[in-house]
């Protein structure tokens, strides 16, 4: 159980053009999401935390307005690059967790953006 | 947010045991310590959570002291395909986001 989806696994597209990556619960419904960066050879960094229904917040540096997140329900997330840029050029992994107390993350396969 | 202090990185050998310790000086009474294993370009993957004392899977052992400021991973009998990058985070539960240290690049020699 707790599988996590990510969709596309990995994309190219041009400079200014806008990239959707969708992250699915498939087994079970996830009230809070997570998405993360991860730039080559280095740690993940949290972007944002999103919950079902609500406004995402966003941590210190990530601009709102170019990383949308949309948690429309409770086992769909997604996060749109708007006018990317090389620099956004990155592996992008959501996790999802049901919001019990202790329970831990579950991690999704990651997505894969080149921009060119 | 807890921060979490791993070695960069270890070596083994196939079949040897592999401990990894973390410390987290500064853990909060509610928090939860779990290790990750991350493959290039993919997800974390959940190998182990633990409060306090042994916490055994099928996969690796968590030992916790009393005071709770370090953890070990425990890996038995390594093989190759453990060569990874091993992260330990602490938090309260799912509801917390997770600050992701440097991680511990494990790699396992032939």
């Amino acid at each position: 159980g707790a599988v996590v989806s990510q969709h596309p696994s990995r994309v190219i597209c041009k400079s200014g053009t806008s990239v959707k990556i969708e992250c699915r619960s498939l087994d079970f419904q996830a009230t809070t999401m997570f998405w993360y960066r991860q730039f080559p050879k280095q740690s993940l960094m949290l972007m944002a935390t999103s919950n079902e229904g609500s406004k995402a917040t966003y941590e210190q540096g990530v601009e709102k307005d170019k990383f949308l997140i949309n948690h429309a329900s409770l086992t769909l997330s997604t996060l749109t690059v708007t006018s990317a840029h090389p620099e956004d050029s990155s592996f992008y992994i959501c996790s999802a967790t049901r919001g019990l107390a202790e329970e831990t993350q579950y991690f999704g396969p990651g997505t894969r953006l080149l921009v060119l | 947010l807890a921060k979490t202090t791993q070695p960069i990185s270890m070596d083994s050998y196939e079949g040897q045991e592999v401990n990894i310790t973390c410390s987290h000086n500064n853990i909060a009474t509610n928090d939860y310590i779990t290790w990750y294993q991350q493959f290039p370009s993919q997800g974390p993957r959940f190998i182990i959570q633990g409060y306090k004392t042994k916490v055994t899977n099928e996969v690796a052992s968590l030992f916790i002291p009393a005071d709770r400021k370090s953890s070990t991973l425990s890996l038995p009998r390594v093989s190759l395909s453990d060569t990874a990058v091993y992260y330990c985070l602490v938090g309260a539960g799912s509801a917390r986001q997770l600050t992701f240290g440097s991680g511990t690049q494990l790699t396992v020699l032939p």
